[in-house]
């Protein structure tokens, strides 16, 4: 079955640090959608992307979707300590409706 | 989020006995989403609906069904919990106005004993 797979599961950096999160699926998706969780919270969505290609920032946060719309990745510029918590990548189900999940990457900061 | 609540939100239940895990929503949506969230499987789908008594199955959907009476309220039973089942419990919804991204509710703690 269809496949969204990330790298990696866990990463801690220092404050003021870069971090990346990758995300691949197993077939071409039509969107690929990105989603924060803070511990002991729910995913909170943060965006969309649809096209080839395509970038989006929201503050220190850059957002990309691959050219072969297959893999995406989520760039955050030096970290905060806000910036703790599960990263989720989604794209749509074969049948087009429901989200596939990715397993996560679970960012921890110190300071 | 405001517009989508879960009840309960902590429960207990022994194995073998059936539990209903509802989802509430104010706003009038179409799609509505149940996943559960266990420590290295990320979020899986369960069930989810598109319309008032029209649902389908996810990935993970042995041993659960679910029913959507109203388009406000679709409610999650395991028919006899197992061990198992001990997991997060998350609804969603899809919204329109936000891309179609998904709002989730604050989650059901289920511990199966």
């Amino acid at each position: 079955g269809q496949q969204v797979m990330q790298i990696p599961q866990y990463q801690h950096v220092q404050e003021g640090e870069d971090f990346t999160t990758y995300c691949n699926s197993s077939t071409t998706l039509s969107n690929i959608q990105w989603y924060k969780q803070r511990p002991g919270g729910h995913p909170v969505f943060l965006i969309q992307l649809v096209k080839s290609g395509e970038v989006k920032k929201q503050k220190r946060l850059t957002f990309q979707f691959g050219e072969a719309k297959k893999n995406s990745s989520l760039h955050i510029t030096a970290t905060q300590t806000t910036d703790v918590g599960t990263y989720f990548c989604a794209g749509p189900g074969q049948a087009g409706t429901a989200l596939i999940f990715g397993k996560g990457t679970t960012l921890s900061v110190s300071s | 989020d405001a517009g989508i609540t879960q009840s309960p939100r902590h429960k207990v239940t022994e194995t073998g006995t059936p539990v209903t895990l509802r989802c509430h929503q104010t706003e009038n949506h179409r799609y509505m989403y149940w996943y559960r969230q266990d420590p290295g499987h990320g979020l899986r789908l369960i069930h989810y609906s598109y319309g008032v008594k029209d649902t389908d199955k996810g990935e993970v959907s042995d041993g659960y069904s679910v029913s959507r009476s109203k388009t406000e309220d679709f409610l999650l039973t395991l028919e006899s919990a197992t061990s198992s089942q001990t997991s997060v419990y998350f609804c969603a919804i899809s919204r329109p106005s936000e891309s179609f991204g998904y709002t989730f509710g604050s989650g059901t703690r289920l511990t199966v004993v």
